[in-house]
């Protein structure tokens, strides 16, 4: 079957850097998506991976390793309004979306 | 760029009435549309994947009679929640690929339209 795996939650402190890790097994791989969701709000596109290595974007970068089925998201010099949900998504082989079921990030001054 | 828009944001319903829910893509052309469906504190659930000039692909367990979509241009699919019931009270999301742009696979999502059916 099709698996998707991230913490449900997690805490930091504003200021700080998180790590939000994703691994997955998956029919086919043509690339991995995050996405944050405030509550009550739609995702927003934050970072596609589709080969191995960082990319990195402002505060935010993500890395992927496809030989293992893992990426990360990281977030440095957090703010208060990085408390969301951050959803791992990966394109299959038919490229349909496999979602993972979210990563609360709970930011504390 | 690469903005979608929902209409309406909210709409609350009577039990057994239709209700419509359009997805436009503003600033692109899309002959992919995806519609969500998302209840409290869980993910995603892809409900059906909406194509230009063709009948919708719907997912297993989403009954294609109850939820209409029509996707009859390229920056437009609306999706019909007919003789909604409570159970039917959702975010309803949709998304759209840019096809023009860089990452062809990312998908954009809309700001979502809360249902609530009394």
């Amino acid at each position: 079957g099709q698996n998707i795996d991230q913490p449900t939650e997690m805490t930091a402190t504003e200021g700080a850097i998180v790590q939000i890790n994703c691994t997955y097994q998956t029919s086919g791989f043509n690339g991995l998506f995050w996405y944050q969701q405030h509550a009550g709000e739609a995702p927003t596109f934050l970072s596609y991976n589709v080969l191995d290595g960082l990319e990195e974007k402002g505060r935010f970068s993500s890395f992927l390793s496809r030989s293992k089925g893992y990426s990360y998201l990281l977030l440095k010099e957090l703010q208060m309004k990085d408390s969301a949900s951050y959803l791992c998504a990966v394109s299959d082989s038919n490229y349909q979306l496999i979602w993972g079921a979210g990563t609360k990030l709970i930011i504390k001054p | 760029g690469a903005v979608v828009s929902q209409h309406p944001s909210w709409v609350i319903c009577k039990s057994g009435t239709s209700v419509k829910i359009e997805c436009r893509s503003l600033d692109f052309q899309a002959t992919t549309m995806f519609w969500y469906r998302q209840f409290p504190k869980q993910s995603l659930m892809l409900m059906a994947t909406s194509n230009e000039g063709s009948k919708a692909t719907y997912e297993q367990g989403v009954e294609k009679d109850k939820f209409l979509i029509n996707h009859a241009s390229l920056t437009l699919s609306t999706l019909t929640v007919t003789s909604a019931h409570p159970e039917d009270s959702s975010f309803y999301i949709c998304s759209a690929k840019d096809l023009g742009g860089g990452d062809e696979e990312t998908q954009y999502f809309g700001p979502g339209t809360r249902l609530l059916v009394l």
